[in-house]
């Protein structure tokens, strides 16, 4: 499946590095999210935008921004992370407005926080 | 917020065994999907429940949605090593301006042993 796609797809980075995360979607959608999985909470929200507007910020630590530049990408900017940051993070996106779509999801980024 | 209980949290069954997965919310909900994620994969949408009682099937695998939409359940029957991964429930939850977010159960993962 190449719908959703994420880069990198592996990433070890410092707790004072900077990096970002990519995600594009090739499905003409209008929502993307993106995701945290680990093994205590296995897909936890963390943003959503809709129409390149932020709707939820699930109560993310400032650490972590998002960046929704068109309907196709979305960033997710990391900074002074934490080792307890270390997850698979997904991507998502949808078709909606008004009706309830499935979510395409990326493959995933697997970070790892030193 | 809203939450949506997964049980069980494991399962391990012989090849050939049924297994079941049920999913519970204290709220009636709009509409449930279910997600599969295979190990080292992503989750990928497999069916979506709107109607009360509502039965889906897909080959050895029956959906159903409960009568006072607040719980469905996921039955496998006869399994394949094929069928191994985590399972995810999913409920709609509305958010401003007509967009939505998914609020996922917390999975049941599924092994199976030859």
């Amino acid at each position: 499946e190449t719908g959703v796609t994420q880069t990198p797809r592996h990433l070890v980075m410092g707790m004072t590095n900077k990096k970002s995360l990519k995600c594009e979607q090739h499905l003409g959608h209008n929502a993307m999210y993106w995701y945290k999985q680990s093994a205590k909470k296995p897909l936890e929200l963390m943003f959503v935008y809709s129409l390149e507007e932020r709707v939820e910020n699930n109560s993310v630590p400032s650490r972590f921004s998002p960046e929704c530049p068109n309907s196709s990408h979305l960033f997710l900017h990391l900074h002074t992370l934490q080792p307890e940051d270390s997850a698979l993070y997904l991507c998502a996106s949808s078709q909606e407005r008004d009706r309830a779509y499935e979510q395409y999801f990326g493959p995933g980024t697997r970070l790892t926080v030193t | 917020g809203q939450q949506v209980m997964q049980i069980p949290q494991y399962q391990h069954v012989q090849e050939g065994e049924d297994f079941t997965t049920y999913c519970n919310s204290s709220t009636t909900l709009s509409n449930i999907q279910w997600y599969k994620q295979r190990p080292g994969g992503h989750p990928v949408f497999l069916i979506q429940l709107v109607k009360s009682g509502e039965v889906k099937k897909q080959k050895r695998l029956t959906f159903q949605f409960g009568e006072a939409k607040k719980n469905s359940s996921l039955h496998i029957t006869a399994t394949q090593t094929t069928d191994v991964g985590t399972y995810f429930c999913a409920a709609t939850v509305a958010l401003i301006q007509g967009a939505q977010k998914l609020v996922f159960g917390q999975g049941t993962r599924l092994t199976i042993n030859p």
